[in-house]
C-alpha cells in the first residue's frame, strides 16, 4: 500500500512563529502536492513539485514556501505564521506524467491553529 | 483556472440512494474521481473514471459522466451510517494536479 506519512497531526503556533510542515511517501513517486482545506472552499493548492528540487506555485502560494531536497521527502514551510493560515494542511503524491491514472494519494492531515 | 462545483450538504435516509452531483469546466479533463474524506483524516480515492466512458459501476457505487453537458455524478446504493463523510469531485487536465470541489457533506440519517 502506498503510504504518505505527515510527521505532525496537530501544531499549535504563535503568530510570527517559523511553522515546518514534513510529508514523506513511501512509493517513489515523483510528483508531490500541498493543499490546505477549509470549510466550503474545498481543496486548494498552494505547492507542488514533479522532481527533486524542482517546485511550482499552486493557486494560494502566498505566504508559503516549501523544499523539496529528496524524492520521498516535502516540506511546507510559514516564514512567519498569521492566524489566517490556521486550516489543515494536506500533502499528497501521485506517480509521474503519462503513468497510471493521476490518481492522488493523501496523508492523514496536519491541522494547524496559529493563536 | 479551471472550476470544479459541487453542493455543500446531502442528508439521506439509511437504506435510501444518495446522488451527488459535480459540474467542472476543464473540456479538456481525462480523468474524474470521487474522494472519500471521513472526520479526522485525508482523502481516499472511491473510484474515478476515464473521460470516454460515461458509466462506471463498483458495487455500491455507479458514477455517471455526462461529458457534453460536463456534469458527473455519483450514486451510492442502499447508503450506510459509515457512508456518512464528506465526499470530493475532482477532475484532470494536461496539467499533473487535480481540481477539486469544495466537497459535499453527507449525511445518512436512521
Amino acid at each position: 500500500d502506498v503510504k504518505v506519512t505527515q510527521s505532525s497531526r496537530y501544531l499549535v503556533k504563535r503568530t510570527g512563529e517559523k511553522v515546518f510542515l514534513e510529508c514523506v511517501q513511501d512509493m517513489d513517486h515523483e510528483n508531490m502536492f500541498w493543499y490546505r482545506q477549509d470549510p466550503g472552499l474545498g481543496l486548494r493548492l498552494i505547492y507542488f513539485s514533479y522532481d527533486v528540487k524542482m517546485k511550482e506555485k499552486g493557486d494560494i502560494p502566498e505566504g508559503y514556501s516549501v523544499s523539496r531536497e529528496k524524492k520521498e521527502r516535502f516540506s511546507l514551510i510559514l516564514e512567519s505564521a498569521s492566524t489566517n493560515q490556521t486550516s489543515m494542511y494536506l500533502c499528497a503524491s501521485s506517480f509521474g506524467q503519462g503513468q497510471n491514472t493521476g490518481e492522488l494519494f493523501f496523508g492523514e492531515g496536519s491541522r494547524l491553529t496559529v493563536l | 483556472g479551471e472550476d470544479v462545483e459541487q453542493s455543500l450538504f446531502l442528508s439521506v435516509r439509511e437504506g435510501d440512494s444518495s446522488v451527488i452531483n459535480c459540474t467542472y469546466t476543464d473540456s479538456s479533463s481525462t480523468y474524474l474521481y470521487w474522494y472519500k474524506q471521513e472526520p479526522g483524516a485525508g482523502l481516499q480515492l472511491l473510484t474515478y473514471i476515464f473521460s470516454n466512458m460515461d458509466m462506471k459501476q463498483d458495487q455500491r457505487l455507479t458514477v455517471l459522466l455526462n461529458k457534453k453537458d460536463k456534469h458527473l455524478s455519483l450514486r451510492i446504493a442502499d447508503t450506510q451510517t459509515g457512508d456518512s463523510a464528506i465526499y470530493f469531485c475532482a477532475e484532470k487536465g494536461s496539467a499533473r494536479q487535480l481540481t477539486f470541489g469544495s466537497g459535499t457533506q453527507l449525511t445518512v440519517l436512521p
